[in-house]
């Protein structure tokens, strides 16, 4: 019964590559997001998605690509990596936009 | 740029003792506030939100708002070492952004 879960738990990759996150959540919330956690632990919104809809895209790379298919769904496509995109990657939900957000278990993503 | 500061730490008090994390913030027009936990290599985990200028109580924690000060607290009352994590603060940006800031988090240390 896990309320916001991701996969894969862990991704190492090489340069170059394309991978994806899936998350997932099961609370029936409006709204999720994804973060970034660097090592430095700053947490940072990527982007969130509001009933399917884009509603903030933050000024990351355009190698990250968004996809909701649906409202219990939110994945996180990212092209030629590079090895600044080695950080954690939290998916969230929260019931209504601008409201108390729930975190999946991060994906810890390592570019070599 | 908006910004939300915490001291890194670490916070080392002994158990049983009132644990005192504080956060300053500096868009002034932020109406809401949240305290999260996060333990190491785990995801956030949210403990309470707050709104209103004031104390709000819940269990061992009180979350402290000062807005003409632009300031957030967090105690803990009778510390345990199971509390003994990150405490990650985080304030709702103003002007319809919808999007969370977070401070880097402080680091709680409950020794026996």
């Amino acid at each position: 019964d896990t309320a916001v879960s991701q996969t894969p738990k862990y991704l190492v990759t090489q340069m170059g590559n394309d991978k994806s996150i899936k998350c997932e959540q099961n609370l029936g919330h409006d709204t999720m997001y994804w973060y970034k956690q660097d090592s430095k632990k700053f947490l940072k919104i990527m982007f969130s998605y509001n009933n399917k809809e884009l509603i903030i895209n933050e000024t990351v790379p355009n190698r990250f690509s968004p996809k909701s298919p649906d409202k219990a769904h939110l994945n996180l496509h990212i092209n030629s990596l590079e090895l600044g995109d080695s950080a954690v990657y939290f998916c969230a939900s929260s019931q209504v936009l601008a409201g108390s957000q729930f975190f999946g278990p991060g994906t810890r993503l390592t570019v070599l | 740029q908006k910004e939300v500061e915490q001291n890194s730490g670490p916070l080392s008090v002994p158990e049983g003792a009132i644990a005192s994390l504080n956060c300053t913030y500096s868009d002034r027009g932020s109406q809401s506030f949240f305290w999260y936990r996060q333990y190491s290599g785990k995801s956030p985990e949210l403990i309470m939100f707050i709104y209103s200028n004031g104390d709000k109580e819940d269990g061992r924690f009180t979350a402290q708002l000062n807005k003409a000060s632009q300031y957030v607290s967090l105690l803990i009352r009778d510390s345990q070492p199971s509390d003994s994590a990150t405490y990650l603060c985080a304030s709702l940006l103003s002007g319809g952004y919808n999007k969370l800031i977070f401070g880097a988090g402080t680091r709680l240390a409950v020794h026996p």
